[in-house]
């Protein structure tokens, strides 16, 4: 199957800093990515919809100005969560949709954020 | 989007075949079941999908019942890596945006 990174895969931050994970499709382009958050021993919650050369569009309850996304290429995403809290910890992960391949996602291995 | 119940947890010896259900019951004509998994501290990864044939890959096969509420996820020879949460996901045929997860089955595969 295809195959999608995220970097970094864990990152540790002081409350109030930024931080920014990366999401890529590694042999196949993406117009489409997709932005998901779990916490301990919950199933994963999507957050936001990336699309290449627009805006995302979030679900209901994610704010858009804390959780910045740009999609500038086919293969790449980035999720910029701003002035990170600890509540804000938890292990963030993407999916890609394979624009020759319409129907399936594929995720990457996830980001572990720890803010302190 | 239609929604999906799976049992919390389920268990199966090393080598027997696991059999994990999903119910579906309100699912239209136009909406696949995709099987994702996840392995502990990982990303999801895809099995298998399908629309209203049965499907089968080298990790699983994919029966859905004629009236299509509901469908089995077989994993022909359990192994120890096998040991994840099975996540059934109903997705619009024509709408590729948007998996929702439900809570998934625990599936752990035992020695």
């Amino acid at each position: 199957g295809a195959v999608v990174s995220q970097h970094p895969s864990w990152v540790i931050c002081k409350s109030g800093t930024s931080v920014k994970i990366e999401c890529r499709s590694l042999d196949f382009q993406a117009t489409t990515m997709f932005w998901y958050r779990q916490f301990p021993k919950q199933s994963l919650m999507l957050m936001a919809t990336s699309n290449e050369g627009s805006k995302a569009t979030y679900e209901q309850g994610v704010e858009k100005d804390k959780f910045l996304i740009n999609h500038a290429s086919l293969t790449l995403s980035t999720l910029t969560v701003t002035s990170a809290h600890p509540e804000d910890s938890s292990f963030y992960i993407c999916s890609a949709r394979d624009v020759s391949s319409q129907e399936t996602q594929y995720f990457g291995p996830g980001t572990r954020l720890l803010v302190l | 989007d239609a929604k999906t119940t799976q049992p919390p947890s389920m268990d199966c010896a090393e080598g027997r075949a696991a059999n994990l259900p999903c119910n579906h019951s309100t699912i239209s004509g136009n909406e696949y079941v995709y099987w994702y998994r996840q392995i502990h501290s990982q990303g999801p990864q895809y099995i298998i999908h399908g629309l209203k044939n049965n499907e089968t890959n080298e990790m699983a096969s994919l029966i859905i019942t004629e009236d299509r509420k509901s469908s089995t996820l077989i994993l022909p020879h359990a192994t120890l890596r096998d040991t994840a949460v099975y996540y059934c996901i109903v997705r619009p045929q024509y709408n590729f945006n948007k998996f929702y997860f439900g809570s998934g089955t625990k599936l752990n595969v035992k020695p």
